[in-house]
This record gives structure tokens, C-alpha cells and sequence, in this order.
């Protein structure tokens, strides 16, 4: 089946420790993004890629990084730097940067 | 950027037809409109989306006011598993590119 996939679904994070969520998708689709989601709130912007080798902060893109070095890969880590990691994060993808999204089941991160 | 403003919350009985509001008043000529929903921890779904016609799909239908400020999603027999936080958003284009921006929604609980 055609799709996004996260891993993990539930991801543990000590203090002072980046961690890296994994985003997959083999829709052939040029875009990807990730967003963060507070409990109670909307979705928030943190990176988005338009294709291959090129990405772009969203709204709150301060204490993560991503990559893009394959079209079917977008993995953000979660730098020591972000004081508030604990959120739900979704990843998706459009064919382009100008279509509907499509969304992974999303990664629970929490901090001990 | 134009901002959509929806109910919090909403009621609908099963088998009935679930009605969720939307209000875009700034709307500019050459933006969509779009609906998603997201069941409790799981990604958003894409639902239907509309520039000026109605527009119906196997989901819902999606009914525009002529002057384009306000917009109406249908579930026309809404079932249990329809009760899901809705989302009407605006396609923009700002600082994001054009990555759609989620606020907080519509909770619809359908109920027996």
C-alpha cells in the first residue's frame, strides 16, 4: 500500500539528548512536511521541503533541523535546543507544494 | 492571509445530516478553501476543497456562499465514526510557501 510512515509512534526523549523522527513515504510526492500539534491546539508549521536537496522553516522551526536527501525521506531531529519538545508530530506529503496533504499516523514525543 | 473562524464544538445525532460552519471573510479571489479531519491521535484527512462552486464528493459536500466569506461542510448521514475535530483552512501564501495552516478546529461528536 502507497502511504507516509512514522517511526516511532512513541519516542522518549532525556534531557540535553537530540532525538530524530523518522518520516517515509512512497507516494512519489515532491513535497513534505512536518508539523507540531500541542494537546487542545491546531497544527504548527516546523519545516517543509518542496523537493530533493532543499527545505524551508515554518512557524516555529527554532531547536529542530531536517534533511532532505532523498525524495521519499524527511527526518527531523529534535535538538536539545527545543525547551518543550513534548507534542504530537505529523509528517506529510503533496504531489506538489500546491495539493492536498497527506499525513503519517504521527509520533508521540515525550521528555523524562 | 485570510483566517477562518469556526464553533469549537458541535452536536450531531446519527443518520442526521452534520452541518460544520466556517466564516473566511477576507478571503482573496484566488484562494481554496479546504476541509480535513483528524480522528483523536491519528493524522488529518483530507475531506473536499472548493474555490467558488459547490463541490461534492464521497465524503461531503461543500456548499460557498456566492461572496465567497463563508462556507459550509455537509456530512449528509453522519455515523459514529464521523465524530473527529474538523479543520477549514484557507490556502495561503506566506512565509510557509503555500503549506496549509491549521487553527483549532471543530470538535464534532455524533452521538447514538
Amino acid at each position: 500500500d502507497g502511504g507516509i510512515t512514522q517511526s516511532p509512534k512513541y519516542l522518549f526523549r532525556k534531557e540535553g539528548q537530540n532525538v530524530t523522527l523518522s518520516c517515509e513515504q512512497n507516494l512519489n510526492h515532491d513535497a513534505m512536511y512536518w508539523y507540531r500539534q500541542d494537546p487542545g491546539q491546531g497544527l504548527r508549521l516546523i519545516y517543509y521541503s518542496q523537493i530533493v536537496n532543499d527545505f524551508q522553516k515554518g512557524d516555529i522551526a527554532e531547536g529542530y533541523s531536517v534533511s532532505r536527501e532523498k525524495k521519499e525521506s524527511f527526518p527531523l531531529t529534535v535538538t536539545s535546543a527545543q525547551k518543550n519538545p513534548t507534542a504530537f508530530y505529523l509528517c506529510a506529503s503533496s504531489i506538489t507544494g500546491y495539493e492536498k496533504l497527506f499525513f503519517g499516523s504521527g509520533t508521540q514525543l515525550s521528555v523524562l | 492571509d485570510a483566517k477562518t473562524t469556526q464553533p469549537p464544538s458541535m452536536d450531531c445525532a446519527e443518520g442526521r445530516a452534520a452541518n460544520l460552519p466556517c466564516n473566511h471573510s477576507t478571503i482573496s479571489g484566488n484562494e481554496y478553501v479546504y476541509w480535513y479531519r483528524q480522528i483523536h491521535s491519528q493524522g488529518p484527512q483530507y475531506i473536499i476543497h472548493g474555490l467558488k462552486n459547490n463541490e461534492t464528493n464521497e465524503m461531503a459536500s461543500l456548499i460557498i456562499t456566492e461572496d465567497r466569506k463563508s462556507s459550509t461542510l455537509i456530512l449528509p448521514h453522519a455515523t459514529l465514526r464521523d465524530t473527529a475535530v474538523y479543520y477549514c483552512i484557507v490556502r495561503v501564501l506566506s512565509n510557509s510557501g503555500y503549506a496549509l495552516n491549521f487553527g483549532k478546529g471543530t470538535s464534532l461528536l455524533v452521538t447514538p
